[in-house]
């Protein structure tokens, strides 16, 4: 079975420039996660996607980030402007969904490498 | 709000020790807890998922508990090899399933 799919793996931008990340899930994971990963620090939920709706987007910075995902499949997360303190890595995790009573593993991507000069 | 505490924040022992991780969580809610381990420059790989019913995994060489009217949980690494060497994570799932995070532990295992 292919795993979490990500690209760019790395990418080097200015400030005040836009960026966009791509993530392609494990076939048939209904629900798919953006995470943030600051250096030193455990990831953080961007956003979470079941099919195409958007279950919870409470921690995305919505002045400067968005997401979508078209079809119930691919995702892409984009920031515009960045800012430095958006250097981190980005994680596109997923998971089956298996109802209200039991989660399941999630299942993570090798992330991007976000750099913010 | 759930928070996920990890000690210690680095660890170094010599090849061949056995060795404990901790985990601790402030709302023992919680669905199933995880641990992952995370290569330098790689993304997370799921190492044991614990469901909140259940008081243990194994896998291998790996052992993790779960006490949830403490709000606790360790990663118990046996035998330690220096492959072993990594960040390992745990994280416990919010209401909508998404995982709250510690900070990790830094493990290096010497030869």
């Amino acid at each position: 079975e292919a795993g979490v799919a990500q690209s760019p793996r790395y990418k080097i931008i200015e400030k005040r420039q836009s960026v966009a990340f791509w993530c392609n899930p494990i076939s048939g994971h209904a629900t798919l996660y953006w995470y943030q990963q600051i250096l030193g620090q455990g990831p953080k939920l961007l956003i979470q996607f079941q099919n195409n709706g958007v279950v919870d987007d409470s921690q995305l910075p919505k002045d400067r980030f968005s997401a979508e995902r078209l079809k119930g499949v691919d995702s892409t997360l984009k920031i515009q402007p960045a800012k430095l303190e958006d250097s981190a890595v980005y994680l596109c995790a997923s998971s089956h969904y298996v109802g209200r009573t039991r989660s399941d593993t999630q299942y993570f991507g090798p992330g991007t490498r976000l750099t913010v000069l | 709000k759930q928070e996920v505490t990890q000690i210690p924040a680095a660890l170094s022992v010599p090849e061949g020790e056995n060795l404990v991780l901790n985990c601790s969580f402030t709302d023992s809610a919680i669905y199933n807890l995880q641990w992952f381990r995370q290569d330098p420059g790689k993304g997370l790989t799921s190492l044991l998922l614990i469901q909140s019913s259940q008081r243990e995994q194994t896998s291998g060489r790996l052992n993790a508990s779960l006490d949830k009217s403490s709000g606790r949980s360790t990663l118990y690494i046996a035998a330690s090899q220096p492959g072993d060497s990594a960040t390992y994570l745990c994280a416990v799932p919010n209401s909508g399933y998404a995982l709250n995070f510690g900070k990790g532990t830094s493990l290096l295992v010497t030869p």
